[in-house]
């Protein structure tokens, strides 16, 4: 089992739709949940980051952590075709405080 | 955000050559960077743990003699592929690891560095 899971897509939205990306995680010991955003041929930004269980909103992003199905999810609304990007998941603070990431879902944002 | 820059950002290189890439965060301080490699339409690999001051952890598979590593400061660490073949052309993407105001820590992202050997 892979520490970081993601759905690798495509995943294709309309303009202005809501496009949902979801990651679970194995170590239940992690603290602290990133989501970073890939364009093609650059490295990876970070774009949000979330540590209590709930909701966090910044912008059209919103990062939702739930501990107790060791999920987290970004959802972002009114997709704009410059959405388009891999967005990995990425977990931290467990067993040995290490990194992981997923290996990215692929968002396409169609106009 | 933190900054974190790495040069050169394209290098093209014969085969058999040596070719180093640095890694610096700017505006903070770095015991732990992260180098990674990715292939075309690949996800992201772990190369190796870069810590300052110390030997850098390299992931299975990774030839610690090929691929060095250098942390000399908290802000700088370097990889060098020695002699290098077309097979290790990549993208080639640092990362640093930083604290968090909050607690907790994330890692920051070099812009990486393109790498063709002929």
């Amino acid at each position: 089992q892979k520490e970081v899971e993601q759905n690798s897509g495509p995943l294709s939205v309309p303009e202005g739709a809501i496009a949902s990306l979801n990651c679970t995680y194995s170590d239940r010991g992690s603290q602290s949940f990133f989501w970073y955003r890939q364009y093609s041929g650059k490295s990876p930004e970070l774009i949000m980051s979330i540590y209590s269980n709930g909701d966090k909103e910044d912008g059209r992003f919103t990062a939702q952590l739930n501990k107790a199905s060791q999920y987290v999810s970004l959802l972002i609304r009114d997709s704009q075709p410059s959405d388009s990007a891999t967005y990995l998941c990425a977990v931290n603070g467990g067993t040995g405080n290490q990194f992981y990431f997923g290996t990215g879902t692929s968002l396409t944002v169609i106009p | 955000g933190a900054v974190v820059s790495q040069h050169p950002s394209r290098v093209i290189c014969k085969s058999g050559t040596s070719v180093k890439i640095e890694c610096r965060s700017l505006d903070f301080q770095a015991t732990t960077m992260f180098w990674y490699r990715q292939f075309p339409k690949q996800s992201l690999m772990l190369m190796a743990t870069s810590n300052e001051g110390s030997k850098a952890t390299y992931e299975q598979g990774v030839e610690k003699d090929k691929f060095l590593i250098n942390h000399a400061s908290l802000t700088l660490s370097t990889l060098t592929v020695t002699s290098a073949h077309p097979e290790d052309s990549s993208f080639y993407i640092c990362s640093a690891r930083d604290h968090l105001k909050g607690g907790g820590d994330t890692q920051y992202f070099g812009p990486g560095t393109r790498l063709t050997v002929l």
